[in-house]
């Protein structure tokens, strides 16, 4: 089964906005975890990572903390705009595998 | 420095077709990890290459295969397309030992099988 579960979308919200994403992972060990994003047409783009627990990634207003007691990597932002609507994947990765596990991924819309 | 570079970036196939997809990595990159894309869903692993031999594979059919390369670029082969197998394919690169802090994604192929 998926080791990365994410809260479907689409999730609708009007800009300044507060935003929460949000994802849990299952793993044996301690995987690094990964925010990608993917904007309409076009491939995925890294947006923040965090390699060990209380890590917080950050990157263009977005935020996440790895939460090693609830195995959760929750994206948020404090005021979104138009130009963050986009698809949203939370993934994890572990050394031993060396692969990417990707969420079914969050579509986002924002309204102006 | 020229990132992950796939081609082509679009393909319309018929079923039943064989398609190639090619993949350039990042410089100083060594390790290819292929990756479908379907409609509305994450990026599912396919297989990843190093050193010319395929690695790992996840759950897909012997239909899915590939090369790789002596420059450390790669090619992914499908045969028999079937209308499911209509995706975003996308490529990442990496360096062995230190895949982490490189993992780089090209903008992917879109395939379509009519």
């Amino acid at each position: 089964g998926n080791s990365v579960t994410q809260m479907e979308g689409p999730v609708t919200l009007s800009e300044e906005a507060f935003l929460t994403i949000n994802c849990t992972y299952t793993a044996t060990g301690y995987p690094s975890l990964f925010w990608y994003v993917q904007y309409p047409g076009e491939g995925l783009q890294l947006l923040l990572k965090a390699t060990k627990a209380d890590d917080k990634g950050s990157n263009k207003g977005f935020e996440a903390t790895y939460r090693k007691e609830t195995t959760s990597f929750h994206l948020e932002k404090g005021s979104v705009q138009v130009s963050d609507s986009a698809v949203y994947f939370c993934a994890r990765f572990m050394n031993r595998d060396d692969k990417i596990i990707f969420g079914k991924g969050t579509r986002l819309h924002i309204l102006p | 420095d020229a990132g992950v570079t796939q081609s082509p970036t679009h393909l319309i196939k018929t079923r039943g077709q064989q398609v190639t997809l090619r993949c350039s990595p990042k410089s100083g990159h060594d390790t290819v990890s292929w990756y479908q894309q379907a409609l509305g869903q994450g990026p599912q692993f396919i297989f990843q290459y190093y050193e010319e031999e395929e690695r790992q594979r996840g759950n897909f059919p012997d239909r899915f295969s590939g090369h790789q390369f002596p420059n450390y670029s790669s090619e992914l082969n499908v045969n028999a397309l079937l209308l499911g197998d209509s995706a975003l394919y996308l490529c990442a690169s990496s360096r062995r030992g230190s895949p982490l802090y490189g993992y780089t994604f090209g903008s992917g192929t879109r395939l379509t099988v009519v």
